[in-house]
């Protein structure tokens, strides 16, 4: 148990589904992550929110599109995937996302997309 | 060049054997240096973190660094089956954290 949870852990969709991925962090956190993990490639950040607000954007394409309602939660709306998209998400948490050298970083259990 | 740079292995070290995990990084200005582990399957786990120069020991794992050299390690003593994995260095400069492709280790019984 991490303290940051995401459901669904498995995720099989269609290239014309929409799915969302959720996270809840149970850490009293003020900053939420997506991350991207590939085979053979390291960790690509994808979004990070700060207090709900987006502070930073990783030229990820529009078909991933997060929305951040509250410090505890963090979706990753899908839809038109591809099947290059398959990948494992992690969702993150950290007391700030980029005040003092700390800012460690915990990760959820992530969620396996395949997109077939 | 790699921001941060690992060699992906595999490394095979036999049980109670020293563990040696390296990584550089090119940002000279780099404040903060992570190393997690993440077995197969499952999510990165953080193990240690270090800020200054010189080493940091936690259990049966020591982080070094030397920013001069640009470049961080993870020594584990008395390695077990159960390190086996895969270990992620992450190093912060500024407001971003950059991974690895992180390091599989195998310890052999």
């Amino acid at each position: 148990e991490t303290g940051v949870t995401q459901t669904p852990r498995h995720l099989v969709m269609g290239m014309t589904n929409k799915k969302s991925l959720k996270c809840e962090q149970h850490l009293g956190h003020n900053a939420m992550y997506w991350y991207k993990q590939s085979a053979k490639k390291p960790l690509e950040l994808m979004f990070v929110y700060s207090l709900e607000e987006r502070v930073e954007n990783n030229s990820v394409p529009s078909r991933f599109s997060p929305e951040c309602p509250n410090s505890s939660h963090l979706f990753l709306h899908l839809h038109t995937l591809q099947p290059e998209d398959s990948a494992l998400y992690l969702c993150a948490s950290s007391q700030d996302p980029d005040r003092g050298r700390g800012n460690t970083i915990y990760f959820g259990e992530g969620s396996w997309l395949t997109v077939v | 060049q790699k921001e941060v740079e690992q060699n992906s292995g595999p490394l095979s070290v036999p049980e109670g054997a020293i563990a040696s995990l390296n990584c550089t990084y090119s940002d000279r200005g780099s404040q903060s240096f992570f190393w997690y582990r993440q077995y197969s399957g499952k999510s990165p786990e953080l193990i240690m973190f270090i800020y200054s120069n010189g080493d940091k020991e936690d259990g049966r794992f020591t982080a070094q660094l030397n920013k001069a050299s640009q470049y961080v390690s993870l020594l584990i003593r008395d390695s077990q089956p159960s390190d086996s994995a895969t270990y992620l260095c992450a190093v912060k400069g500024g407001n971003k954290l950059t991974f690895g492709t992180g390091t599989q280790l195998k310890v052999e019984l």
